[in-house]
């Protein structure tokens, strides 16, 4: 069974920096482009950034570009997303979703992690 | 604003059959990337509805469907049952956004 687990989400003030982390089981997880996706209280789904499957390529949207920084460990089947300078605009839910080949549908979701930018 | 356009809320009374729109552009859609939908309920994280335009994963149930034409694509559910409340949205990619991610802004499907 397919399964994303995200941690690393809580307070932090402007400015701060945190470092989310999606464990991921049940599927060879080197073989697969991974996001985060992320949605503000109330808000829809905004896609923040992308890593292919040896995570030689990323992608980044504009609103984060420069500030947070994807990454993976395929040894140990761990997506992050170090996330710096943080700023209230970018207290969100957070999720690690798998593309299921590479520019294609997000056919599997985490539970998602919190994270909250506030003084 | 996102670059995919959906209505914010539909309605529609247990039975019935309701369609959502999502419409893009040249650079998305109209470029021939693929549509996938995603059902959100509740407090709960999305799940994959619909992917490539019109193909169900297993499980979900054949009330849902999606088509794509043009620059624009649709998802219908027929026989809306209470358990359809949610909120549901599109996602495709953009050419002009160096091949990036893209959702719609999402629908609030209300079950009368």
């Amino acid at each position: 069974e397919v399964q994303l687990v995200e941690s690393g989400g809580g307070l932090v003030q402007p400015g701060g920096s945190l470092r989310l982390s999606c464990a991921a089981s049940g599927f060879t997880f080197s073989s697969y482009w991974m996001h985060w996706v992320r949605q503000a209280p109330g808000k829809g789904l905004v896609w923040v950034s992308r890593i292919n499957g040896d995570g030689s390529s990323t992608s980044y949207a504009d609103s984060v570009k420069g500030r947070f920084t994807i990454s993976r460990d395929n040894a140990k089947n761990t997506l992050f997303l170090q996330m710096n300078s943080l700023r209230a605009e970018d207290t969100a839910v957070y999720y690690c979703t798998r593309d299921s080949h590479g520019l294609g549908d997000h056919d599997y979701w985490g539970q998602g992690t919190l994270v909250t930018v506030s003084s | 604003q996102s670059v995919l356009t959906q209505p914010p809320s539909v309605s529609g009374a247990p039975g019935q059959r309701v369609t959502i729109s999502c419409t893009g552009s040249s650079s998305n859609i109209g470029a021939g990337y693929d549509v996938h939908w995603y059902q959100q309920l509740p407090g709960t994280a999305p799940k994959l509805l619909i992917y490539g335009n019109s193909n169900r994963p297993s499980g979900v149930p054949d009330r849902f469907s999606g088509s794509k034409s043009g620059t624009s694509a649709s998802l219908a559910i027929t026989g809306l049952q209470a358990e359809d409340e949610a909120d549901y949205y599109c996602q495709s990619y953009d050419t002009s956004l160096s091949g990036r991610v893209v959702f719609g802004g999402g629908t609030k499907l209300t079950v009368l």
